[in-house]
């Protein structure tokens, strides 16, 4: 069935040190893999986005990479910064379906 | 430019009545897409309209309905709410259709009592 699992659901790094999370999707069609940043009191926030005829996008701070075989998509936050404290979602459009799956959330927190 | 606009921003209702909420998508983007956020369930999808069509729909019940207008704006009705139906409504808006590049707006806060 369609589905997203993302890993970890809470993840607690001091400032300066890297975040991974870790996202499975099940429909093998899938081809577009967003990652969306939600802050407190306010909408998910697209914050980089990765197509499935790449393996890895950059930008600045954070990556994504893709393995399609795996079904797989993690996000790469680099020396994290108290401001990127957050709950982060990835999420895959169920293609022709018309709808996007999201994944339950990692709760990231940045300590000082 | 501007973001995606959602009215009301918080409501409270009690069991029974009906709410309609409003988004008004980005300029120029014809896709809205509708989500319930709770803490239980995360972010779930309700339904995407693309050019006053609905493309697809979630798997709630028929209280939750919606719509779309020329302008691109959308709104969504729940009937006969329930203590439930309380979570954050999302809509999203894209240029196309397919969950491409969507633009969250800051939701509405929904508390049924």
């Amino acid at each position: 069935g369609e589905n997203v699992e993302q890993h970890p659901s809470t993840l607690s790094v001091q400032e300066g040190d890297s975040a991974v999370i870790k996202c499975t999707y099940s429909d093998s069609a899938s081809n577009y893999f967003p990652w969306y940043k939600q802050e407190l009191g306010k909408g998910p926030q697209l914050i980089i986005d990765i197509r499935s005829n790449v393996g890895e996008k950059k930008d600045q701070r954070i990556a994504v990479t893709l393995n399609k075989t795996a079904k797989h998509f993690s996000l790469h936050i680099t020396e994290t910064q108290p401001e990127d404290s957050a709950v982060y979602f990835c999420a895959a459009p169920i293609t022709g379906g018309f709808k996007t799956i999201f994944g339950a959330g990692t709760r990231l927190f940045v300590k000082a | 430019k501007a973001g995606v606009t959602q009215t009301p921003r918080y409501l409270i209702k009690t069991r029974g009545q009906q709410v309609t909420l409003s988004c008004s998508p980005i300029s120029g983007h014809r896709s809205v897409s509708w989500y319930q956020q709770t803490p239980g369930q995360g972010l779930q999808f309700l339904f995407e309209y693309f050019s006053e069509t609905q493309r697809n729909k979630g798997n709630f019940p028929g209280r939750f309905s919606g719509r779309q207008f020329s302008n691109s704006r959308s709104e969504m009705n729940v009937s006969t709410l329930e203590l439930g139906d309380s979570a954050l409504y999302l809509c999203a808006s894209s240029w196309g259709t397919g969950g491409y590049e969507q633009y969250f707006g800051p939701g509405t806060r929904l508390t049924v009592t």
